[in-house]
C-alpha cells in the first residue's frame, strides 16, 4: 500500500517551454502533497508544500511564479515548470502524506536545453 | 533548531559484512523517526519507522533500528548486506505535533564490495 506515481518518469524540453509534471497518489487519499528537488549527490531540497483545494506553500528562494504548483484532488498534484531554462533541469520528486509518514514517487528527470 | 546529522556520507563494507549508519537529530520533543532508501535515477522508499513503543524497529529488506532518546540517535542496522542495498540511505524527523516539516539528513552513500 501507500504508493506514489509521478509522471513522466523523464522529459526533454526546449528552454523558454513549460513542463507539466503528474503526482498520484494511487491508494489513499492525501490531503498534503510536497514537491522536492534533489541535485546531483545533494539532499532533497523542499521546494513547496502542496495542500488540496488551497495555495501551495513555497520554501523561501523558490519562485512560485516559475513553479506552479496545484493539488486539485486529494489524489493528484501537478508542478508546472514555466518558461524552462537549462538552470532548471534536476531531479524532482514528489511526496504524499498519509498521516505521519511521506511516501515517495519515483522521481522526474527534467532536462532543458 | 531541528535538524538531523548523519556523520557519514561515504560507507563502504564488503558483501555479507555488517552494517551501521547513524544518524542523530536536535529536536524539542521526540520526533517520530524514519529511514529511506534511495537508488540511483529513484524515488525514496520507506525502509522502516519509529514512532513509540519498542525502540527496536524492524523494517524492510532485513533492516532494522533502534531508538536511544539518550543519545538523540536512530541508527539502522543490517547483520549482512547484499550487493543490491548499494544505495543512499536518508534519516528523516517529523511532528509530533507539526506532520508537514520533515527534516532529512544529507545522506549517507552505501558501496558495496563484492
Amino acid at each position: 500500500g501507500a504508493v506514489v506515481s509521478q509522471h513522466p518518469s523523464r522529459v526533454i524540453c526546449k528552454s523558454g517551454t513549460s513542463v507539466k509534471i503528474e503526482c498520484r497518489s494511487l491508494d489513499f487519499q492525501a490531503t498534503t502533497m510536497f514537491w522536492y528537488r534533489q541535485f546531483p549527490k545533494k539532499s532533497l531540497m523542499l521546494m513547496a508544500t502542496s495542500n488540496e483545494g488551497s495555495k501551495a506553500t513555497y520554501e523561501q528562494g523558490v519562485e512560485k511564479d516559475k513553479f506552479l504548483i496545484n493539488h486539485a484532488s486529494l489524489t493528484l498534484s501537478t508542478l508546472t515548470v514555466t518558461s524552462a531554462h537549462p538552470e532548471d533541469s534536476s531531479f524532482y520528486i514528489c511526496s504524499a502524506r498519509l498521516q505521519e509518514t511521506q511516501y515517495f514517487g519515483p522521481g522526474t528527470r527534467l532536462l532543458v536545453l | 533548531a531541528q535538524s538531523v546529522t548523519q556523520p557519514d556520507i561515504h560507507i563502504t563494507v564488503s558483501e555479507g559484512a555488517s552494517l551501521e549508519l547513524r544518524c542523530n537529530y536536535s529536536y524539542g520533543a521526540t520526533p517520530y523517526l524514519f529511514w529511506y532508501v534511495q537508488s540511483p535515477g529513484q524515488g525514496l522508499q520507506l525502509l522502516l519507522k519509529y514512532f513509540s513503543g519498542d525502540t527496536l524497529v524492524q523494517g524492510i529488506k532485513g533492516f532494522e533500528a533502534e531508538f536511544k532518546r539518550s543519545q538523540s540517535s536512530f541508527n539502522l542496522r543490517k547483520p549482512s548486506v547484499h550487493w543490491s542495498d548499494a544505495a543512499e540511505y536518508f534519516c528523516a524527523v517529523v511532528g509530533p505535533v507539526n506532520f508537514n516539516k520533515f527534516y532529512f539528513g544529507s545522506g549517507t552513500k552505501l558501496n558495496v564490495k563484492p
